[in-house]
Formats: C-alpha cells, sequence, structure tokens
C-alpha cells in the first residue's frame, strides 16, 4: 500500500526555537494533506488541512502564525512550530488521502518535546 | 457536525476472554466512512478496517469482528480469545462524504490484556 513517511520521528528543543517536521508521500501524489496532534492520553485531533499550489486550512483554536503548513509539493508537506513552548510538546501525526474513495494514509507521527 | 463516541475509556481483559470496543457516531451526511485504528505504545497508526455507509456487513478477519448497524449508528469491534498482543489503545473514526476527507477520531479505548 502507499506510504506516508514523517520526519523527524522524534525532536527534543529548548523553548522559543521553530521547528519543522516534514510529511512525505512515498510513492504517491498527495494534493492535500491533513495535520493531527495528540497530547498524551487524548485523542487525535485535526489541526489544518495542507493544499498544494494554497494557503493551509486551519481548525477553529488553531494559530496559523505559530503552525506553519507548506505544502511545498505534490509529496511534501511541512508543519513549522514557531517559537516553540512546552504546552506544544505534542505527538504530531500527518495523512494523505490516496485515490480510492475510502483510502487514508497516516505517518508515523513525529514526538515533539519542548524544554 | 459528526461526531464519534467511545464510551469506554479503559478496558482490561485476561488473556483469551473476548472483547468488545463500542463506538457511537453522529453525522448528517447519507455517505461517510468509519475506521478503526489501533495505535501500540510507540504511537504509529494501525488501520484495521473501513466501512461506508452503504455496506452493512458484518466482517471478521481472524480474532477481529465488526458490527456496522446504521439503525443504531454503531460500528462495535470485537476481539476474540484476546492476546496480549492486542493491548492497545483503539480509535473509532469517522469521515463524511468520502474517505479522502480529514478523519474524526472518537477519544479511544484503552485495552489491557493481563497474561
Amino acid at each position: 500500500g502507499a506510504v506516508v513517511s514523517q520526519h523527524p520521528s522524534w525532536v527534543i528543543c529548548k523553548s522559543g526555537t521553530s521547528v519543522k517536521i516534514e510529511c512525505r508521500s512515498l510513492d504517491f501524489q498527495a494534493t492535500t494533506m491533513f495535520w493531527y496532534r495528540q497530547f498524551p492520553k487524548q485523542s487525535l485531533m485535526l489541526m489544518a488541512t495542507s493544499n498544494e499550489g494554497s494557503k493551509a486550512t486551519y481548525e477553529q483554536g488553531v494559530e496559523k502564525d505559530k503552525f506553519l503548513i507548506n505544502h511545498a509539493s505534490l509529496t511534501l508537506s511541512t508543519l513549522t512550530v514557531t517559537s516553540a513552548h512546552p504546552e506544544d510538546s505534542s505527538f504530531y501525526i500527518c495523512s494523505a488521502p490516496g485515490w480510492g474513495l475510502d483510502e487514508q494514509f497516516f505517518g508515523p507521527g513525529t514526538r515533539l518535546t519542548v524544554l | 457536525a459528526q461526531k464519534v463516541t467511545q464510551a469506554q475509556t479503559e478496558i482490561s481483559v485476561v488473556e483469551k476472554e473476548d472483547v468488545t470496543l463500542d463506538c457511537v457516531y453522529e453525522t448528517r451526511d447519507t455517505t461517510y466512512y468509519l475506521f478503526w485504528y489501533k495505535q501500540p505504545p510507540s504511537g504509529e497508526l494501525v488501520f484495521l478496517i473501513r466501512r461506508n455507509s452503504f455496506d452493512e456487513q458484518n466482517e471478521i478477519s481472524g480474532r477481529y469482528s465488526w458490527n456496522f448497524q446504521k439503525s443504531t449508528s454503531s460500528f462495535n469491534f470485537t476481539i476474540t480469545a484476546s492476546q496480549v498482543v492486542d493491548s492497545a489503545v483503539y480509535f473509532c473514526a469517522l469521515s463524511e462524504d468520502t474517505g479522502r476527507r480529514a478523519l474524526t477520531f472518537g477519544s479511544g479505548t484503552r485495552l489491557q490484556v493481563q497474561p
């Protein structure tokens, strides 16, 4: 099946720094990708929809200036957490729809810890 | 708005017991897709099944079975003869219109299978 990768798989950074997370569709093109956030022992919550060639769509309550999304190509979307703070520590997961009506492929996730 | 409810926060069973994980959903769409995912401690989501709203046939895959009932808006998941390796968090999710849209996840059920 189709594969979605994420890099890095984990990252630890200091408060105030920016962190970039990459999401790649390895063997298919994705004009749309989704970014989810999962806090410890909680569910996955959609943060934003990344669209190739246009601006991302953010869910209510998600600061677009803090979570910058760039869908640079048909196989790559990046999420940059700017001026990260400890409360941004979370598990970030991306997904991309496949070609079928019911296909969704998830990346393995990136665990962000902000000290 | 769509919603997925997993009322069981945590379930603990002894190996070889059968266990059913409940999932109730809400949606205004007549076309939608339902999913189940397993999330082991590593965090990576493991796809288990997807079902579209027009296919109410129950499905069995090895020790796993799913019961989809539109009349009660439920999509329950049963593990027969549970094993320690089944220990994980299980998420039920819903996608409206097509399965290529972002998913709305339930809060998850943590299953612990004791030896």
